[in-house]
């Protein structure tokens, strides 16, 4: 069946201008995450969503990062105002379950370049 | 809080040999364990999760443990191939969540 899947694969930005990326996740799977990997800090927990609860939004960097998912199913991670240091590969997964019993599915990323 | 540690950062063996790969975590309340295999420039791929009640899991010729006790796993590959080169990485969960933290990773060059 077909994987998790993000678009797009690539996107180079200016600094201050907004983006969104998209994830799509296994038909069926209620838990969907946001990560964030990048040189210096590593792979980092953004958000995650598990049916209809609201979001765990812990890891958000600052209050320019936000997502929502819709009719839970596909997820939308939004940048307001890019800063250089927001250039990373962003990572969704998905798995059947929001406990720590569920095995996580990625996708390929997007990698975002803001110049 | 919780911290997730990979030794050694990079490692480079022959095609053939037998290697383990450390994770070691500061908080041993840890339900799983999980070690995901990630390519240049891919996404993550999911090798083998260990329940906070088992001491190991294989798949082929991957063994993971887990000592929970001492805050330790080992992911074991054996028989080294060229196509195992990729960098690994252990995740553990923050209670009972399904939102992980990782290590930076052990990336493995297998050369022919």
């Amino acid at each position: 069946g077909a994987g998790v899947s993000q678009s797009p694969s690539n996107k180079v930005t200016e600094k201050g201008k907004d983006v969104e990326l998209r994830c799509d996740p296994i038909s069926g799977h209620t838990a969907l995450y946001w990560y964030r990997q990048s040189l210096g800090q590593g792979l980092e927990f953004l958000i995650y969503f598990q049916g209809n609860s609201a979001p765990d939004k812990s890891g958000l960097p600052s209050d320019r990062f936000s997502a929502e998912r819709t009719g839970g199913s596909v997820s939308t991670l939004t940048i307001q105002r890019t800063q250089q240091e927001d250039s990373a590969v962003y990572l969704c997964a998905s798995s059947l379950g929001g406990t720590s019993t569920y095995e996580q599915y990625f996708g390929p990323g997007t990698r975002l370049t803001v110049t | 809080k919780q911290e997730v540690t990979q030794i050694p950062a990079a490692l480079s063996v022959p095609e053939g040999e037998n290697l383990v790969l450390n994770c070691s975590f500061t908080d041993s309340a840890i339900y799983n364990l999980q070690w995901f295999r990630q390519d240049p420039g891919k996404g993550l791929t999911s090798l083998l999760l260990i329940q906070s009640s088992q001491r190991e899991q294989t798949s082929g010729r991957l063994n993971a443990s887990l000592d929970k006790s001492s805050g330790r796993s080992t992911l074991y590959i054996a028989a080294s191939q060229p196509g195992d080169s990729a960098t690994y990485l252990c995740a553990v969960p923050p209670g009972n969540t399904g939102k992980l933290i990782f290590g930076q990773g052990t990336t493995l060059q297998v050369k022919p």
